[in-house]
């Protein structure tokens, strides 16, 4: 069965730290890879995307950037933080092609800027 | 990408079936409707998804009117772990990088 890994649960950076977030996948092979982030009480919104390694699509502009060096490794990453980076950033992954019908999420990294 | 309509919140009784209406009225022909729901501090989970037939799972059952501009996720007997936040998406069935997450609706159920 798959699985996918986010670290860490939790996280408190000052304003201007860089920031790693890692996402990994098991027990697939070229799944289709999401970073969506969730500010408090709100929907998630879609940052990237990605269907192969080193292919990064960004839906908006912002502070982050996002990268792919293995097939099932999806890291989230920034220069130097804003307070509006703090939020609920959510990895997920999905099946190609047809069964590209559900997305799986992991279990989230709330992350607060101070 | 249409977009949906859901009421803000909802309450139920536990035991009860909860009924979660959506509006998608400009949803197109290849567009499928979705349905997740996120418990507090976690990962959204997959519920259903339909595209004109009515579907129904070991989680739900879900009715799309006719003419495909609304649809009811239907839960037939709420339990308390069933209150969670409930996303209603269309997108096109091989898209997930549109799947578009609104506010959704909270269900409350109440014992």
């Amino acid at each position: 069965s798959q699985t996918i890994h986010q670290w860490p649960a939790t996280l408190v950076q000052p304003v201007g730290s860089p920031l790693s977030l890692e996402c990994t996948v098991e027990g697939t092979s070229n799944p289709n890879l999401y970073w969506y982030r969730q500010a408090a009480g709100r929907g998630l919104q879609l940052l990237f995307y990605s269907v192969g390694i080193g292919q990064i699509s960004s839906e908006v502009p912002q502070n982050l950037s996002a990268s792919r060096p293995q097939d099932r490794q999806f890291i989230l990453s920034s220069k130097k933080l804003l307070l509006s980076d703090s939020g609920f950033y959510l990895c997920a992954w999905s099946f190609k092609g047809l069964a590209d019908n559900e997305q799986f999420f992991g279990p989230g990294t709330r992350l607060t800027v101070l | 990408d249409a977009k949906t309509t859901q009421p803000t919140s909802m309450d139920c009784a536990e035991g009860r079936a909860a009924n979660l209406p959506c509006n998608h009225s400009t949803i197109s022909g290849n567009e499928y409707v979705y349905w997740y729901r996120q418990i507090h501090s976690q990962g959204p989970q997959y519920i259903i998804h339909g595209l004109k037939n009515n579907e129904t799972n070991e989680m739900a059952s879900l009715i799309i009117t006719e003419d495909r501009k609304s649809s009811t996720l239907i839960l037939p007997h709420a339990t308390l772990r069933d209150t969670a936040v409930y996303y209603c998406i269309v997108r096109v069935g091989t898209g997930g990088f549109k799947t578009i997450f609104g506010a959704g609706t909270r269900l409350f159920v109440k014992a």
